[in-house]
């Protein structure tokens, strides 16, 4: 089975400083990691992928995240943090040694402050 | 860029109405989702589809059915609601159901009194 923790509810961050969002995963597999925004009363909204080759991976909004195979992990991060920043965000893996669905963790919250 | 539309931005119902959610997504994806969000639990999958008239059950299919007749449009059922369906249901569409992202339409929020 696999699976996906966000081991953080909110996470604090003042405006300028780097921030990051943690997110570990479980797969028998290889396998393919999104993270996914959302901000209030809407949708969510597609970050960044890790599918294959380099593990630092770059996405919208100054977002970057790195694939760690050895420690199963996939962080979100951006150097600089903005207030506009603050929103939910979702870490979502697939085992693609299954036929298995997306699974999402549960979500952290980014609260970034002046 | 690829737009997913919900029916309904809010929605309350009875307990025992039969409840549709639909979906609609203009890029032409084969495959297309339903989840429902709850605060603590995240997204979780209710049933998808890969195809016109096709559909597989998620983690979470009790209580609920879906319809597909045409490539760009989802229904989800709620055959008769109940309080325990009060929650955010998010329509989702991919390219593909692998290494494509997939994109989310803006939510219905069901409350079931």
């Amino acid at each position: 089975a696999q699976s996906v923790a966000q081991p953080e509810d909110q996470v604090n961050v003042a405006e300028g400083n780097p921030l990051t969002v943690k997110c570990t995963y479980s797969v028998s597999g290889n396998p393919y990691l999104f993270w996914y925004v959302q901000y209030p009363n809407r949708g969510l909204q597609f970050l960044l992928k890790y599918i294959t080759g380099d593990n630092l991976v770059k996405g919208s909004y100054g977002f970057e995240a790195e694939f760690n195979k050895s420690q199963t992990s996939f962080h979100l991060k951006k150097p600089s943090a903005l207030v506009s920043d603050s929103a939910l965000y979702f870490c979502a893996v697939r085992d693609t040694g299954t036929a298995s669905k997306l699974t999402f963790g549960t979500g952290t919250r980014l609260q970034v402050t002046l | 860029d690829v737009k997913v539309t919900q029916s309904s931005r809010y929605l309350v119902k009875r307990t025992g109405e039969k409840v549709f959610l639909e979906c609609v997504q203009d890029m032409d994806h084969e495959n297309m989702f339903w989840y429902r969000q709850d605060p603590g639990l995240g997204l979780r999958l209710i049933y998808f589809s890969y195809d016109v008239k096709m559909k597989e059950k998620g983690d979470i299919p009790e209580g609920y059915s879906v319809s597909r007749e045409k490539k760009e449009r989802f229904s989800l059922i709620l055959e008769s609601a109940s309080t325990n369906q009060t929650s955010m249901y998010l329509c989702a569409s991919s390219l593909h159901p692998t290494a494509h992202e997939q994109y989310f339409g803006p939510g219905t929020r069901l409350t079931v009194t």
